[in-house]
């Protein structure tokens, strides 16, 4: 069973500060997919990463497949990035495995 | 595109009862899942169908049933509904596997008493 940690558990900063969270997980795996779920319940998907790099506006996502190790990072954070991000794997078919989640909160 | 669809969105049972949740999706997507989401225990797999036809067993399955009915729809039956069962209930669908993309519903708050 894979285990999936990520860190800090709750993070607080300021408008316009870099974010960087992390998330490590035990065992190989197909993708590692990063989630933000916001406070009225609903779960998007940010990123599915399977090596490399990935950016979308502000943010980035970034894989090391033999250090088991990614990173999301928010550039020039916003309250609107306020969320919790979660981040998961995935081997072959199977369903997904989930961290706990990191508790953001931008202030303006 | 309606996307993944959820109902009810609201339950309230007694210990014992049964119901059956229900999911839809209009992605013609293989691949369709069924979580838990606890506080402090992050989301939890139940029960997932790669295909039409078939079902496995998750992370949680114990007290659930799951009917892949057809393409689209992949429903959760509790059959007697216990006070540990009181969670949020999430269905997602995916292309065929976990290197796509998961689209999620809105959720079911179940509370059983």
């Amino acid at each position: 069973k894979n285990e999936v940690e990520q860190s800090p558990q709750n993070l607080t900063a300021q408008e316009g500060e870099f974010i960087t969270i992390n998330c490590s997980y035990s065992v190989g795996i197909s993708a590692l997919h990063w989630l933000q779920q916001h406070p009225g319940g609903g779960i998007v998907s940010l990123f599915m990463l399977s090596s490399g790099k990935k950016k979308h506006g502000r943010l980035i996502a970034t894989i090391n497949i033999q250090e088991k190790h990614s990173s999301l990072h928010i550039t020039a954070s916003h309250p609107r990035d306020s969320a919790v991000y979660i981040c998961a794997v995935g081997f072959g078919a199977d369903g997904l495995t989930f961290g706990k989640g990191t508790h953001l909160i931008i202030q303006p | 595109n309606a996307g993944v669809t959820q109902t009810p969105k609201f339950q309230v049972l007694k210990t014992g009862q049964s119901m059956t949740l229900q999911c839809a999706q209009d992605m013609n997507h293989n691949s369709m899942y069924w979580y838990r989401q606890d506080p402090g225990m992050g989301l939890r797999l139940i029960y997932y169908s790669a295909s039409e036809g078939t079902t496995d067993k998750g992370e949680v399955p114990n007290g659930y049933n799951v009917s892949r009915l057809n393409k689209r729809e992949f429903s959760l039956r509790l059959e007697s509904a216990a006070p540990s069962q009181t969670s949020v209930y999430f269905c997602a669908s995916s292309g065929s596997s976990s290197t796509d993309t998961q689209y999620f519903g809105p959720g079911t708050r179940l509370t059983v008493l």
